[in-house]
């Protein structure tokens, strides 16, 4: 069965500060991994995709890749507080699995 | 309009029922899936299908099943309601492996 863990949180981030949440995973075959926000009430939404070692940037984003660790992490610069909300970690090609997710509060 | 569109939004049954959510997308993708949500526990995939006559299992496939019927349309079944079916689904949608999901707005079930 595969298996993506993540810290259920909540974390609290002063507004500005670096977000770094935390995903580890147990399927050494996927290849893709994914970060998916959810705001209460709502339907996910994809933030980021990785499919290789390293760092990926998208303006405040950024996606950090280990397949060596099965570690998956996603920064988020200059925190605002429209980024609270839970952020969900999914991994697989075509069974797509998602972690329990991290609930983030960016306190004002 | 919603590109994936689940009906109903919302909807309250009795134990021992049975219940079809349904999924319909003009997104053009060949990839559905039936996810559920409960609180504190993220998604869990329920089935997932790549064409109609591709349909795989997911995580927590017991007690449910689902059906096909078209490129676009991918409905979810619990031919006998429980109450730990009470939960929050989501049907999504892609267009290739490894690809992004675009989810519908969600079906609230209530099993009472």
């Amino acid at each position: 069965q595969k298996e993506v863990e993540q810290n259920s949180g909540p974390l609290s981030v002063p507004e500005g500060a670096i977000a770094s949440l935390n995903c580890t995973y147990s399927d050494r075959v996927s290849q893709s991994f994914f970060w998916y926000r959810q705001y209460s009430g709502k339907s996910p939404e994809l933030i980021m995709s990785i499919y290789s070692n390293g760092d990926k940037e998208d303006g405040r984003f950024t996606a950090q890749l280990n397949k060596a660790s099965q570690y998956v992490s996603l920064l988020i610069r200059d925190s605002q507080p429209s980024d609270s909300a839970t952020y969900l970690c999914a991994v697989g090609d075509d069974k797509i699995i998602f972690g329990k997710g991290t609930r983030l509060h960016i306190l004002p | 309009d919603a590109d994936v569109t689940q009906t109903p939004r919302n909807r309250i049954t009795k134990t021992g029922k049975r219940i079809m959510l349904e999924c319909s997308q003009t997104k053009g993708h060949d990839r559905m899936y039936w996810y559920r949500q409960d609180p504190g526990l993220g998604l869990r995939l329920i089935y997932y299908s790549f064409d109609v006559k591709d349909i795989n299992k997911g995580e927590i496939s017991d007690g449910y099943s689902v059906s096909r019927q078209a490129q676009a349309k991918f409905s979810l079944s619990l031919e006998s309601a429980i109450p730990n079916q009470t939960a929050l689904y989501f049907c999504a949608t892609s267009d290739l492996s490894a690809g992004e999901l675009f989810f519908g707005e969600g079906s609230r079930l209530t099993v009472l």
